[in-house]
């Protein structure tokens, strides 16, 4: 059974530029948290997405995007990116109304 | 609003000695607690969590964490570390007040030494 698939792996981006981070939760999971963890900390809520609808979101600017398809799976964009983007993005999948949550591998963003 | 504090950065240890990795809350209602490990380039894995009932909790690489309610203290430990445990460990919280997000502390690097 496949867990939480992200892509790509790393990616390296220029200041001011555009990204979209994908994810495909674990089979039968129904919400998509995305997560940002900078080197040295842990990971800072970023929003969630239940029935294609943002549900909750932390506090980040309007600069950061998602969207959630019919499938469940869930993108991730970023734009006018600033070196202080430069984290490790983490996706989560869970079951509505449950409390167990699946994390990807990650996505790796360096911008220069 | 809530918080995790997780007391220690770092926590040196020998192989087969005795670890307990501290972690301390904020909320003002119930709470949901997770523990998670992070291997050096990989996401986040499930050890633990309580939701409710007994206090303690056993998880997997034979970690258990004890939920102190009056000292708002999710404390994790193993009796006998292995090398293979050398990780980041986060606690995290979840109430219901704050949606659906987790809350994490800044993580401990726990290092097994031979």
């Amino acid at each position: 059974d496949a867990g939480v698939t992200q892509s790509p792996t790393h990616l390296i981006k220029t200041r001011g530029q555009q990204v979209t981070l994908r994810c495909s939760p674990k089979s039968g999971h129904d919400t998509v948290s995305w997560y940002q963890q900078a080197l040295g900390q842990g990971p800072q809520f970023i929003f969630q997405y239940y029935e294609e609808e943002e549900r909750q979101r932390g506090n980040f600017p309007d600069r950061f995007s998602g969207h959630q398809f019919p499938n469940y799976s869930s993108e991730l964009n970023v734009n006018a990116l600033l070196l202080g983007d430069s984290a490790l993005y983490l996706c989560a999948s869970s079951l509505e109304a449950t409390h167990g949550y699946t994390f990807g591998s990650g996505t790796r963003l360096t911008v220069v | 609003a809530q918080s995790v504090t997780q007391l220690d950065s770092q926590v040196p240890v020998f192989e087969e000695a005795p670890v307990e990795l501290r972690c301390n809350y904020s909320s003002s209602v119930s709470v949901y607690l997770f523990w998670y490990v992070q291997y050096p380039n990989q996401g986040l894995q499930l050890l633990l969590k309580y939701l409710s009932g007994s206090t303690l909790v056993k998880g997997i690489n034979g970690f258990e964490a004890e939920f102190n309610k009056s000292q708002t203290s999710f404390h994790l430990r193993k009796p006998s570390v292995h090398i293979s445990d050398t990780a980041e460990y986060f606690c995290a919280v979840k109430n219901n007040n704050a949606g659906n997000m987790l809350t994490f502390g800044g993580g401990t690097r726990l290092m097994v030494k031979p």
